[in-house]
């Protein structure tokens, strides 16, 4: 079946600090990869996606690229700032009976601090 | 991007009552919405897609007769926590897929569920 798995957390770091989150992926087929933010108390917004190999997704300062060769789209920042401590969760979608559900990973926190 | 609202976005209720959470697409008609679980520190489970004008598909594990989901209009999608118990309670996270864009999906902001 599809999964994935990304780094445990939590991530704590310092303010500009460079910020790396792995992420790997099983899947048959061909998904469309995401990362996903959860900031305490609210849903997931999306943060970036990418739906084909060597695609970068970008957004806010984080991208991400979709290596198809090593099955990971790991998510990355140059300078974390504090209003970036959140939860991130990877994902993949693929269609499944004309529907793409996606599969989540368990999440990483991240901790920035000033 | 495309918005999506939950409604109510606390609740707390006593044991053996039942619950409404509203789910809406407010910019974009959704064929299909999701719905999850998550709880404290966890990853999302999905719960059911809930399809416009047809009956939802749960997942399994998930009691049918328990969480009642209702897709009536391509904006609206509810679930009501039927005599809700403590181990109902949870954070209950909606999506929509955008028709336009069927790969990708737009989550509420979720509603947390507390029973007493």
């Amino acid at each position: 079946g599809n999964s994935v798995t990304q780094m445990e957390g939590p991530v704590t770091l310092s303010e500009e600090a460079f910020l790396t989150i792995n992420c790997t992926y099983t899947a048959t087929g061909y998904p469309s990869l995401f990362w996903y933010v959860q900031y305490p108390g609210e849903g997931l917004q999306l943060l970036l996606k990418a739906t084909k190999a060597d695609d970068k997704g970008s957004n806010k300062g984080f991208e991400a690229t979709y290596r198809k060769e090593t099955t990971s789209f790991h998510l990355e920042k140059g300078s974390v700032q504090v209003s970036d401590s959140a939860v991130y969760f990877c994902a993949l979608s693929l269609p499944s009976g004309g529907s793409y559900i996606p599969t989540f990973g368990r999440g990483t926190s991240l901790i920035v601090h000033p | 991007g495309a918005v999506v609202s939950q409604h109510p976005s606390r609740v707390i209720c006593k044991s053996g009552t039942s619950v409404k959470i509203e789910c809406r697409s407010l910019d974009f008609q959704a064929t299909t919405m999701f719905w999850y679980r998550q709880f404290p520190k966890q990853s999302l489970m999905l719960m059911a897609t809930s399809n416009e004008g047809s009956k939802a598909t749960y997942e399994q594990g998930v009691e049918k007769d328990k969480f009642l989901i209702n897709h009536a209009s391509l904006t609206l999608s509810t679930l009501t926590v039927t005599s809700a118990h403590p181990e109902d309670s949870s954070f209950y996270i909606c999506s929509a897929r955008d028709p336009g864009r069927t790969d990708t999906q737009y989550f509420g902001p979720g509603t947390r569920l507390t029973v007493l």
